[in-house]
């Protein structure tokens, strides 16, 4: 199972919007909705802040929003702010009935 | 309160074992499903098993017939044991509870435990 590929960076002023992109195949992010993405803090643990392609769980602030076309799912942060400097990674469902994880993005605030 | 701690991790050379704990606070492990999930220095997030809250149990094809995934319900802990140790095992490993049953979406980690493979 190839992990769904994810930019390997992607930056933006404080404010701005960003799109992080997880193109996988028919095998996973194309044929099921159980998409989740997790943000990670360097030396700390993954945290989920999107699940089920757009759902988020509570306390994750609605800045981050997910959706999904095809085999491409995407999570976007609107107003960016310097906390959410991080990776990020998205995770798919796959037809092996275990999941795997994308590439991983590293979010720059400049 | 509701958390994960591993416990386990350390030097080992290769083809060695190896077994990590998971120790649950706050929920029932065995009615969830409980994951590992390892990262290897500077890289990104790979899972490694889950065991379903039926005692069903599934692996990365990376760790098939090397790793056994166990619980005991009268601790309250998760297990990951680890044979025949190779240089690339090395890794951050975590432990991670789905409690959408199946759905693998991770919401609880522990802070996880450093294994390192090496001679």
């Amino acid at each position: 199972q190839s992990a769904p590929t994810q930019p390997a960076s992607v930056s933006g002023s404080p404010g701005q919007s960003i799109t992080i992109s997880c193109t996988g195949t028919s095998s996973d992010v194309g044929s099921y909705n159980y998409v989740s993405w997790y943000q990670q803090h360097p030396g700390k643990a993954p945290n989920l802040i999107i699940y089920g392609v757009s759902s988020r769980p509570s306390g994750v602030p609605d800045r981050f929003s997910g959706s999904k076309s095809g085999n491409t799912a995407s999570l976007t942060i609107s107003g960016l702010q310097s906390e959410d400097e991080a990776d990020y990674y998205c995770s798919s469902y796959t037809s092996t009935s275990t999941p795997v994880f994308g590439t991983g993005t590293k979010v720059s605030v400049l | 309160e509701v958390q994960l701690e591993e416990s386990g991790g350390g030097l080992i050379q290769p083809g060695g074992s190896l077994r990590l704990s998971c120790a649950a606070s706050g929920f029932t492990v065995s009615s969830k499903y409980m994951n590992w999930v390892r990262q290897a220095p500077g890289k990104g997030l790979e899972w490694v098993s889950v065991i379903f809250s039926s005692g069903s149990t599934y692996y990365a094809d990376s760790v098939k017939g090397r790793f056994a995934i166990s619980r005991d319900n009268s601790k309250n802990t998760l297990y990951l044991q680890m044979n025949s140790l190779r240089a690339e095992d090395t890794a951050v490993y975590y432990c991670a509870r789905d409690q959408w049953l199946g759905s693998y979406y991770f919401d609880l980690w522990g802070r996880g435990t450093l294994v390192t493979v090496s001679s």
